[in-house]
């Protein structure tokens, strides 16, 4: 089946300090990525939606320039938090979607997450 | 975007069947009823997917009745491995429609 990738799986930062995760869609092409973020003992908050070629559409609330978002190819997106603080800490995910198939109904494959420790 | 509630928890034991139900009233005509299920410190894996009636795979069913305002898990013969969060979606999966979570239901398998 399709698979999402996403590294680093685990990464611990200093305050002010940037960090870059991938997403990359291994096995098919991905026009829209989604990227989530998730804290302890809570469901998965949706951040912004990833789009190949263009801008990234963010969620109310979320800082487009703290979190920047990157789709430069069709099987990568890329999310950076900048100027880092601890309360930046959390689970962040990846998900994307393949319509390249046949079926009209498509399933989202997720990453395996992205655990940010701000220290 | 259809908004869906289920039950914040449920507990279990193994080898019982666990049916989870999540409601989900504004369901609209091109939208099919998805369900995920989360590990800790994982991403979101599949479990099935449906628009009506019955489909079963090899580890669920899932059940809709005619005017598709709910849906059911069912979970045959649960296993500690099972214990998880379990995520109803519902949306249009034709589109590029953006995933929105609800709460998802806690399910606890106990020896």
């Amino acid at each position: 089946g399709a698979v999402v990738s996403q590294h680093p799986s685990r990464v611990i930062c200093k305050s002010g300090t940037s960090v870059k995760i991938e997403c990359r869609s291994l096995d098919f092409q991905a026009t829209t990525m989604f990227w989530y973020r998730q804290f302890p003992k809570q469901s998965l908050m949706l951040m912004a939606t990833s789009n190949e070629g263009s801008k990234a559409t963010y969620e109310q609330g979320v800082e487009k320039d703290k979190f920047l978002i990157n789709h430069a190819s069709l099987t990568l997106s890329t999310l950076t938090v900048t100027s880092a603080h601890p309360e930046d800490s959390s689970f962040y995910i990846c998900s994307a979607r393949d319509h390249t198939g046949s079926g009209v109904n498509t399933e989202a494959f997720f990453g395996q997450g992205t655990r940010l420790t701000v220290v | 975007l259809a908004k869906t509630t289920q039950p914040i928890s449920m507990d279990s034991y193994e080898g019982q069947e666990v049916n989870i139900t999540c409601s989900h009233n504004n369901i609209a005509t091109n939208d099919y009823i998805t369900w995920y299920q989360q590990f800790p410190s994982q991403g979101p894996r599949f479990i099935i997917q449906g628009y009506k009636t019955k489909v079963t795979n090899e580890v669920a069913s899932l059940f809709i009745p005619a005017d598709r305002k709910s849906s059911t898990l069912s979970l045959p013969r649960v296993s500690l491995s099972d214990t998880a969060v379990y995520y109803c979606l519902v949306g249009d999966v034709s589109s590029f429609q953006k995933l929105v979570f609800g709460t998802g239901t806690r399910l606890l398998v106990s020896p």
